[in-house]
């Protein structure tokens, strides 16, 4: 059973250009989570979602930033007009509806380097 | 928001030494978690926590879930070299229905361990 999966692994963008990160969940998962972590840092919530809502987007920048997990394929992530602030790890976790809805488990998430 | 602080920030050891390192909350969470994060990779997951009081051990890692559901502990017995890595507390309330939250995190603890 493959694990989560993120692509691309490492991005780098100039400062206006746009960002997409991908995440395909675990087999059987229905429900993605998407953190960022800066250097030396623990992770920070930024959206959850199920397949095709937004269940808690509190962690997101109300600017620039968007997250969708469509009925088919990978949930996306998605920073237009990139500053070099956003330059992080982007995480995303994915967690079954039964039996350990409380696990996630983690992809290995995508390095944004922001030029 | 939520805040939790864990410690210590880093730990240098000698091979076979047990460490223990914890985390405590400004609020209560229903469930905790532990994971390991090595250089450029996700968290995995070691440990969860779904019980106050309750106790777990996976191989040579123990970890409780405090009684006031405030705080969590875990230890790593005879540490080993791939012991290695950042290790990270993180607390979930459940938000209810089939919806489950976010997890907060620590700022982990960077463990060394020397031959």
């Amino acid at each position: 059973n493959a694990g989560v999966m993120q692509n691309p692994r490492h991005l780098v963008r100039r400062r206006g250009q746009e960002a997409r990160l991908r995440c395909s969940p675990m087999k059987g998962h229905s429900h993605v989570y998407w953190y960022r972590q800066l250097p030396e840092e623990g992770l920070k919530f930024m959206v959850y979602l199920q397949k095709e809502n937004i269940i808690d987007e509190s962690g997101m920048p109300k600017e620039r930033f968007s997250a969708e997990f469509p009925k088919e394929g990978p949930s996306i992530l998605r920073i237009q007009q990139v500053v070099r602030g956003d330059s992080a790890a982007y995480f995303c976790a994915s967690s079954p509806l039964s039996p350990s809805p409380h696990e996630q488990f983690f992809g290995p998430g995508t390095r944004l380097t922001v030029l | 928001g939520q805040q939790l602080n864990q410690s210590p920030q880093s730990m240098f050891i000698q091979e076979g030494e047990d460490v223990s390192m914890n985390c405590t909350s400004s609020s209560i969470f229903n469930t905790w978690l532990w994971y390991k994060q090595d250089p450029g990779e996700g968290p995995v997951l070691l440990i969860a926590l779904y019980k106050a009081g309750e106790l777990t051990s996976n191989g040579r890692l123990t970890a409780q879930f405090g009684i006031t559901r405030k705080d969590s502990f875990l230890n790593i017995s005879a540490s080993i070299p791939s012991d290695v890595g950042i290790y990270f507390c993180a607390g979930q309330l459940r938000a209810g229905g089939t919806s489950y939250g976010k997890l907060t995190f620590g700022q982990g603890t960077i463990l060394t361990v020397h031959p």
